[in-house]
C-alpha cells in the first residue's frame, strides 16, 4: 500500500512550451503532497506544499506563476512549468502524506519525472 | 531556517567495511527524521524513519541513531556491500520534509 505515482517518468519539450507532471497516489487519500526538484547531484529542493482544496504554499525564490500546482483532489496534484527554459531541466519529484502515515508522518515518494527543455 | 548537513559529502570504501554516515540539523524542533537512498537517475527508496521520541530504528544491516537534543543522525551501515552503493539522504520533518545535501558512497569489491 501507500503507492505514489508520476506521470510522465521523462519529459523533452522545447523552450517556450509548458509542462504537466502529474503525482497520483493511487491506494490512499493524500490530504498533503509536497513538490521537490533535484538538480545533477544535489538534493532535493522543496518547491511547495500543497494541501487538497487550497493554494499552494510556495518556498522562497519558487515563481509560483512560473510552477503551477493544483490539488484538485485527494489523489491528484499537478505541477505545471510554465514557458520552460533550459535552466528548469531538473527531475521533479513528489510526495504524499495521508491516512497511511497518520501516526508515523511518513511520507510516500513518487518515482520522479525527469524534464529536459532544449 | 531548517539546515541540514551531511558529512562526509563522498565515501568509498572496500567491501565489508562497516560505515557511519552523519547528518546534522539546526533546528531540534522535529516530527522525525528519515533516511533514503537514491540511486543514480531514479527516485527515492525509505531506509528507516525515526519519530522525535525514539533513539533508534534497524533494518537488516541498517541502524539509525536519533539525537534530538545535539540535532545529529547518524546511518549505520554493517559489513558493506557493492549493491549499497547509492547516495544517501537525511531528512527531517517539520510539517514539511527538509533533505540534507547527502553522502555519496561507493562500495568496491
Amino acid at each position: 500500500g501507500a503507492v505514489v505515482s508520476q506521470h510522465p517518468s521523462w519529459v523533452i519539450c522545447k523552450s517556450g512550451t509548458s509542462v504537466k507532471i502529474e503525482c497520483r497516489s493511487l491506494d490512499f487519500q493524500a490530504t498533503t503532497m509536497f513538490w521537490y526538484r533535484q538538480f545533477p547531484k544535489q538534493s532535493l529542493m522543496l518547491m511547495a506544499t500543497s494541501n487538497e482544496g487550497s493554494k499552494a504554499t510556495y518556498e522562497q525564490g519558487v515563481e509560483k506563476d512560473k510552477f503551477l500546482i493544483n490539488h484538485a483532489s485527494l489523489t491528484l496534484s499537478t505541477l505545471t512549468v510554465t514557458s520552460a527554459h533550459p535552466e528548469d531541466s531538473s527531475f521533479y519529484i513528489c510526495s504524499a502524506r495521508g491516512l497511511p502515515s497518520i501516526n508515523t508522518g511518513e511520507l510516500f515518494f513518487g518515482e520522479g519525472s525527469r524534464l529536459t527543455v532544449l | 531556517k531548517q539546515e541540514v548537513t551531511q558529512i562526509p559529502a563522498a565515501l568509498s570504501v572496500p567491501e565489508g567495511e562497516n560505515l557511519v554516515l552523519n547528518c546534522s540539523f539546526t533546528d531540534s524542533a522535529i516530527y522525525n527524521l528519515q533516511w533514503f537512498r537514491q540511486d543514480p537517475g531514479k527516485g527515492l527508496t525509505s531506509l528507516l524513519l525515526i519519530q522525535s521520541s525514539q533513539r533508534e530504528q534497524t533494518s537488516g544491516r541498517l541502524n539509525a541513531s536519533l539525537d534530538k537534543s545535539s540535532g545529529r543522525s547518524t546511518l549505520y551501515i554493517a559489513a558493506s556491500q557493492p549493491g549499497d552503493s547509492a547516495t544517501y539522504l537525511c531528512a527531517v520533518d517539520t510539517d514539511k520534509l527538509i533533505f540534507g545535501t547527502g553522502t555519496r558512497l561507493q562500495v568496491f569489491p
